[in-house]
């Protein structure tokens, strides 16, 4: 099983600032089949990168991804107040086919 | 626009089976892959298995032997049975669609369910 590990565990910032997530897998991802949601309380869940660095429909492009192999990013260029949220990173595998890492929640400095 | 929506009892005694229903409206369940997916109180999301509209499965070995995804094509729905349920089984459970096998880009908002006596 594919282990990812996102860091900061919580990031603190302002609006208009930028932010930088990582996710680190314990062994290279497969086709670079690595995604990015956002999670807010109550809402559905929101696809915003897959395969790496290819935004989903509808996303701003302030988000983006980026990384290959086993270490990946997601940036968002200048944060704006409804991006404060907790962040997943999600792999794509053999067994099982989804893992997910443990989420990065963007708070408000 | 696709649109999932989850539904099923917010309560289930420990020991019984847990049932979810996902409503798909917007395109046809005869297409792609249908995931659940789950977060328990303060933790991360965990894959529970995905279905193919051939009934074709694949799940997390972790839940394999407890769970079952089957697909109702004439409602245009897929389902969950997860058995013999404990407090660890507390969660928001989403169900998601997955257009090519390697993420999920249309989510439910998530029901809750608890187990409790």
């Amino acid at each position: 099983e594919v282990v990812l590990t996102q860091s900061p565990g919580t990031l603190s910032l302002s609006p208009g600032e930028k932010a930088t997530l990582s996710c680190r897998a314990s062994r290279s991802v497969g086709g670079n089949f690595l995604a990015w949601y956002q999670l807010k309380p109550g809402q559905a869940p929101r696809l915003l990168i897959y395969t790496a660095s290819t935004r989903a429909t509808g996303i701003p492009d302030r988000f983006s991804g980026s990384g290959s192999g086993t270490a990946f990013t997601l940036t968002i260029s200048r944060l704006e107040p409804e991006d404060f949220a907790v962040y997943y990173c999600q792999q794509y595998g053999n067994s099982p086919r989804f893992t997910f890492g443990q989420g990065t929640k963007l708070e408000i400095k | 626009q696709v649109q999932l929506q989850e539904s099923g009892p917010g309560l289930v005694r420990p020991s019984e089976t847990l049932s979810l229903t996902c409503s798909v409206s917007g395109v046809s369940i005869t297409s792609f892959y249908w995931s659940w997916i789950r977060q328990p109180p303060g933790k991360g999301l965990e894959w529970i298995g995905y279905i193919y509209h051939s009934g074709y499965t694949n799940y997390n070995p972790s839940l394999e032997s407890r769970a079952t995804i089957s697909v109702n094509k004439s409602k245009n729905q897929f389902s969950l049975r997860l058995s013999s349920v404990t407090a660890a089984d507390t969660a928001v459970y989403y169900c998601a669609r997955d257009p090519n096998e390697n993420h999920l880009d249309v989510w439910g908002q998530g029901t809750t369910v608890t187990v409790s006596s």
